[in-house]
């Protein structure tokens, strides 16, 4: 079935730094991609999206690129703050299999000041 | 806020005891999906409703575990006889035909002693 593969966390960074979060995903049809993030107490919020290969889903100065031949879409951001301190998880869902979202098991950013 | 709503927020009740919890999905949503996400972990699927009819379950949702979608508003999940092991946080997520984004709840979180 398919599958999501994330990096394995804390990831911890001083403010400003550049964040990557990798994942990878296995699929047999034509997943769209979504990275969602989890606020401490907070429910899970859509941060960005992709719908199909070579599209750039981007927010808050976050982006991902869906790439079809290396089945990734890692998580990057420029300058962390302190604000970005969540759990992030990268999903795939596809519509011929209803949209359900598979999920990643959930990458820890913690970022101090 | 997304415009979905559960409830309760949390429940503690002993093992072999039953539990029901409620979705409220954004009114014009006619799909809602299930899912159960344990610590450490992300969001795994467990059922989902387009209008009234129930269209997919898990094989993650044993017998003991029925839901139902009344006239294609409203979502109850049920869990019979509860064991230590159903402990979890329990996300409801509903989804605009057509569309790809799903909007989650703030979950309910079900400890069983």
């Amino acid at each position: 079935g398919d599958s999501v593969t994330q990096m394995e966390g804390p990831v911890t960074l001083s403010e400003e730094a550049f964040l990557t979060i990798n994942c990878t995903y296995t699929a047999t049809g034509y997943p769209s991609l979504f990275w969602y993030v989890q606020y401490p107490g907070e429910g899970l919020q859509l941060l960005l999206k992709a719908t199909k290969a070579d599209d750039k889903g981007s927010n808050k100065g976050f982006e991902a690129t869906y790439r079809k031949e290396t089945t990734s879409f890692h998580l990057e951001k420029g300058s962390v703050q302190v604000s970005d301190s969540a759990v992030y998880f990268c999903a795939l869902s596809d519509q011929s299999r209803g949209n359900k979202l598979v999920f990643g098991a959930g990458t820890i950013l913690r970022v101090k000041s | 806020d997304t415009g979905v709503s559960q409830d309760p927020r949390h429940k503690i009740t002993k093992r072999g005891q039953n539990v029901t919890f409620r979705c409220d999905p954004i009114s014009e949503h006619n799909r809602l999906y299930w899912y159960r996400q344990t610590l450490g972990q992300g969001p795994e699927f467990l059922t989902y409703f387009q209008n009234e009819a129930q269209l997919e379950k898990s094989r993650l949702l044993s017998d003991r575990f029925s839901a139902e979608r009344p006239k294609g508003s409203f979502s109850t999940l049920e869990i019979q006889r509860t064991e230590q092991g159903d402990s979890a946080m329990y996300l409801c997520a509903t989804l605009a035909g057509g569309q790809e984004t799903q909007y989650f709840g703030p979950g309910t979180r079900l400890l069983v002693l």
